[in-house]
């Protein structure tokens, strides 16, 4: 079964521009969720999505968003980007139901310069 | 939510059991313990949960203290692959179906060949 895949890897953009970064969770996963890591904050958990509906939030603000699509694929968006928002991004993704693990994908290196 | 208790770092031989500790006193009733692992530079991997009893999978073992305040993570026979920070987090219900990992800063576990 493939794993968790994101594009892209690496992502370089300028402070006040927007990123689009993409999930695409196991096969067979309805859930999605995305996490902020940074050295100063560790893992920050930002959302989740179930069913193409945003079942959780972290306290991010705003300009972070998502969605979810009909085949559970996820997009984060996040506009006016700060200079802090340079961190990895990692989505994970799991049945959603019950207990479940969660399993994460490699992650979206973003710097904001 | 459940606050955690880790030691910063642990050596442990290659070869040797390690034996990783972590206490979550103000756990509640129905909250699972949840390890995670993350290996430098990739996304965290699932190890194994419980909730009351002691739990085996391939990868470890995971001992609950009977009045549920404390466990312990054993990874039977350590390698240098093994060398990675390891997270204990409970498991808290969101609502609406959802749970959400909140990260700690987790033991950072050296082997030492």
């Amino acid at each position: 079964k493939a794993g968790v895949t994101q594009t892209p890897r690496y992502l370089i953009k300028t402070r006040g521009q927007q990123v689009t970064l993409s999930c695409s969770p196991i096969s067979g996963h309805r859930s999605v969720s995305w996490y902020q890591q940074t050295p100063g904050q560790g893992l920050q958990f930002l959302f989740e999505y179930f069913s193409e509906t945003q079942r959780n939030k972290g306290n991010f603000p705003g300009r972070f968003s998502g969605r979810q699509f009909s085949n559970s694929r996820s997009e984060m968006n996040v506009s006016t980007l700060e200079l802090g928002d340079s961190a990895l991004y990692l989505c994970a993704s799991s049945t959603g139901t019950g207990t479940y693990e969660q399993y994460f994908g490699p992650g979206t290196r973003l710097t904001v310069t | 939510d459940a606050k955690t208790t880790q030691p910063t770092s642990m050596d442990c031989a290659e070869g040797r059991a390690a034996n990783l500790p972590c206490n979550h006193s103000t756990i509640s009733g129905n909250e699972y313990v949840y390890w995670y692992r993350q290996i430098h530079s990739q996304g965290p991997q699932y190890i194994i949960h419980g909730l009351k009893n002691n739990e085996t999978n391939e990868m470890a073992s995971l001992i609950i203290t009977e009045d549920r305040k404390s466990s312990t993570l054993i990874l039977p026979h350590a390698t240098l692959r093994d060398t990675a920070v390891y997270y204990c987090i409970p498991l808290a219900y969101s609502g609406a179906g959802s749970y959400q990992l909140t990260f700690g800063k987790g033991t950072k576990l050296s082997v030492i060949p």
